[in-house]
Parts: structure tokens; C-alpha cells; sequence
């Protein structure tokens, strides 16, 4: 149980194209969803959290008007990289909490998008 | 705010030698406690959690005690085997209780690398 999945798991665009990378809870509701960010050898940054119908939370720092962040149902959430530059090259992870009781401070990972920008 | 600190790496170990990774955390309220493992490519599986004082989590041999007293959620493998080499990630969650809307709190990660 509690598996999540991103799409796709890895992608190249050219420079100045935009991206998007869909993260979906498959066995369970999931109220609210984060993105984050990992540099090569480096531990996760938080990028936003995204709550079903309702706009996202940005961390100090994030542009959000570069990093897209639907979260349209219980089951998904995508985050689209606009106008997409070499340095937004990354690994990007989405994880998923469960929703309700003391479960619900248990985020479940995706198996993370491989983002390249040429 | 809430920290998580965990001993540098990469620590290397033969096969069947003990592991410990150390973990300490600093948090207002009454945090859960959680180590992560990635492994090569992949994104972080939950390995093990403890939710409140003196739980113990354990998970495939690796176990870790939470510790009030001393902060601590250290984790540790009785006899570990070159499969288990990753990134071990300790991390904590507010709970929400300071409005932190569960976020979670990350260590640096340590890197284990076992060798035969």
C-alpha cells in the first residue's frame, strides 16, 4: 500500500520549453502533496505543498510562477517547470501524505523525474 | 526552527558488521521521527517511523529507538549486507502542531556503502 508514482521518471527539453511531471497516489487519497527538489549528493529541498483544491504553498525562495503546481484531485498533483533554463536541471521527488489521523504526518515518495535541460 | 542532524558520510563497512547511524533533532511540540532510504536513481522509501517517546521502529533488521531524552533517533543494523548500501535520510515531522502543516525536516543523508 501507499505507493506513489511520477511521470515521467526522467526527461530532456531545450532550453526555454516547459515541463510537466505528474505525481499520483495510487492506492490512497492523498489531501495534500509536496515537491521537492535534490541537488547531486545533497539532501531534499522543499519546494511547495500542494493542497487538493486549493493553491499551493511556496517556500521562501521558490518561484512560483516558474514552478507550476496543480493539484487538481485526491490522487494528483503535477508540477510544470516553465520556460525551463540549464540551471533547473534536477532530480524532482514528489512525496504524498495520507490523509487523516496520526498517519497523516507520513509522506510517501515517488521514485523521482530526472529533469535535463539542454 | 525544527533541525535534523545526522553523522557525515560515506561510512564503509565490511558485509555482516554493525551499523549505526547517528541522528539527533531539535523541535517544538511532540515531532515524529523517520529514517529514509534511497537508493541509487530512486526516490526515498519509508524504511521505518516513530511516532511518540521510547517507540521503536524496525523495518528488514534496521531498528531505531525514539529518545526523548536525548533527542536521538539513531539507526541501527545488527549485520548489514552490501544490498543495504544507499543514502539514509533521517527526517522529522512537526506533527502540525506549530502550523508547519506536517512538513517534513530532513537530514543531510549519510551514504553506506558495503563492501564483501
Amino acid at each position: 500500500g501507499a505507493v506513489v508514482s511520477q511521470h515521467p521518471s526522467w526527461v530532456i527539453c531545450k532550453s526555454g520549453t516547459s515541463v510537466k511531471i505528474e505525481c499520483r497516489s495510487l492506492d490512497f487519497q492523498a489531501t495534500t502533496m509536496f515537491w521537492y527538489r535534490q541537488f547531486p549528493k545533497q539532501s531534499l529541498m522543499l519546494m511547495a505543498t500542494s493542497n487538493e483544491g486549493s493553491k499551493a504553498t511556496y517556500e521562501q525562495g521558490v518561484e512560483k510562477d516558474k514552478f507550476l503546481i496543480n493539484h487538481a484531485s485526491l490522487t494528483l498533483s503535477t508540477l510544470t517547470v516553465t520556460s525551463a533554463h540549464p540551471e533547473d536541471s534536477s532530480f524532482y521527488i514528489c512525496s504524498a501524505r495520507v490523509a487523516g489521523g496520526r498517519e497523516g504526518d507520513t509522506q510517501y515518495f515517488g521514485p523521482g523525474t530526472r529533469l535535463t535541460v539542454l | 526552527g525544527d533541525s535534523v542532524t545526522q553523522m557525515e558520510g560515506p561510512v564503509t563497512l565490511s558485509e555482516e558488521a554493525f551499523l549505526t547511524i547517528n541522528c539527533t533533532y531539535t523541535a517544538t511540540g511532540y515531532p515524529s521521527l523517520f529514517w529514509y532510504v534511497q537508493y541509487p536513481g530512486e526516490g526515498l522509501q519509508l524504511l521505518l517511523k516513530a511516532t511518540k517517546a521510547d517507540d521503536k521502529g524496525s523495518n528488514k533488521g534496521f531498528e531505531a529507538t525514539y529518545r526523548k531524552e536525548t533527542t536521538s533517533f539513531h539507526l541501527e543494523k545488527g549485520s548489514v549486507q552490501v544490498s543495504d548500501s544507499a543514502v539514509y535520510f533521517c527526517a522529522l515531522s512537526d506533527g502540525g502542531f506549530t502550523g508547519g502543516g506536517n512538513k517534513l525536516t530532513f537530514g543531510t543523508g549519510t551514504q553506506l556503502k558495503v563492501e564483501l
